[in-house]
C-alpha cells in the first residue's frame, strides 16, 4: 500500500540545522509530488510548499523561505526538508504529503517532531 | 490567498447525535477543491472528503460532505466515540494550499 515513512524526533540547539527524511513507498515515487505541512504544538496545520519529483523543483509558501529547503534523492524515493538556523518557534510536528494537481494530500507520513531548545 | 473560517471552534456532543462542521473561504474554491481531514491526539491528519463531497477510500458512509463555492459541511450523521478528533477543511484549488483553523468535536 501508499505508504510515507518519515524520520524520529530530533531534539536540536539554536542555531543548528536539521534534516527530517521522508520515504515513500509502494507507488512509482516521480509520479506524485510531496508537500510539507508544519504544525506548531497545540496549532492548526500550516501548508510549507511542495517539490516536484520529477524535475526537483521547489516551492515554497509565503513564511518558508530562506531557511527552509526541500530536497529529493529519488534513487531512495525519499524526500527531504532541511531548516536551518533554528529557531525556538520552529518547534512542531513537521508531516509530508502526497500531493498531485486537482488532488487532496493523501496520504501523510507520520510527522516528524523538531524541538528546539537550549 | 483564499481564507477558510471553521466554525464553531468547538461542538460538544454526545455519541450517537448528529454532528454539522462549517466551512466558509474567502473567495470560491476552484472546482469544490475542498477536502476535510481528521485528527487524533498525536497522529497525522486522515484524509475524509475530497472534491467537497467525495468519501476517501475505507471512510464509514456516516462521513458526508457538501457545499459549493465559498460555503461547506461536513456532516458526521451519528457520532461514534472514534469520531472524537479536531477536523479540518482544506481547499487545494489555488497556490498556496490552505487550511482552516479546525474544529474540535468533543465529548459532552
Amino acid at each position: 500500500q501508499v505508504q510515507l515513512v518519515q524520520s524520529g524526533s530530533e531534539l536540536k540547539k539554536p542555531g543548528a540545522s536539521v534534516k527530517v527524511s521522508c520515504k515513500a513507498s509502494g507507488y512509482t515515487f516521480t509520479t506524485y509530488a510531496l508537500s510539507w505541512v508544519r504544525q506548531a504544538p497545540g496549532q492548526g496545520l500550516e501548508w510549507m510548499g511542495w517539490i516536484n519529483t520529477n524535475t526537483g523543483n521547489p516551492t515554497y509558501a509565503q513564511g518558508f523561505t530562506g531557511r527552509f529547503v526541500f530536497s529529493l534523492d529519488t534513487s531512495v524515493s525519499t524526500a527531504y526538508l532541511e531548516i536551518s538556523s533554528l529557531k525556538a518557534e520552529d518547534t512542531a510536528v513537521y508531516y509530508c504529503a502526497r500531493i498531485r494537481q486537482q488532488l487532496p494530500l493523501h496520504p501523510w507520513g507520520q510527522g516528524t517532531l523538531v524541538t528546539v531548545s537550549s | 490567498e483564499i481564507v477558510l473560517t471553521q466554525s464553531p471552534g468547538t461542538l460538544s456532543l454526545s455519541p450517537g447525535q448528529r454532528a454539522t462542521l462549517s466551512c466558509r473561504a474567502s473567495q470560491s474554491v476552484i472546482s469544490n477543491y475542498l477536502a476535510w481531514y481528521q485528527q487524533k491526539p498525536g497522529q497525522a491528519p486522515r484524509l475524509l472528503i475530497y472534491g467537497a463531497s467525495s468519501r476517501a477510500t475505507g471512510i464509514p458512509d456516516r462521513f458526508s460532505g457538501s457545499g459549493s463555492g465559498t460555503d461547506f459541511t461536513l456532516t458526521i450523521s451519528r457520532l461514534e466515540p472514534e469520531d472524537f478528533a479536531v477536523y479540518y477543511c482544506q481547499q487545494y484549488g489555488f497556490s498556496p494550499l490552505t487550511f482552516g483553523g479546525g474544529t474540535k468535536v468533543e465529548i459532552k
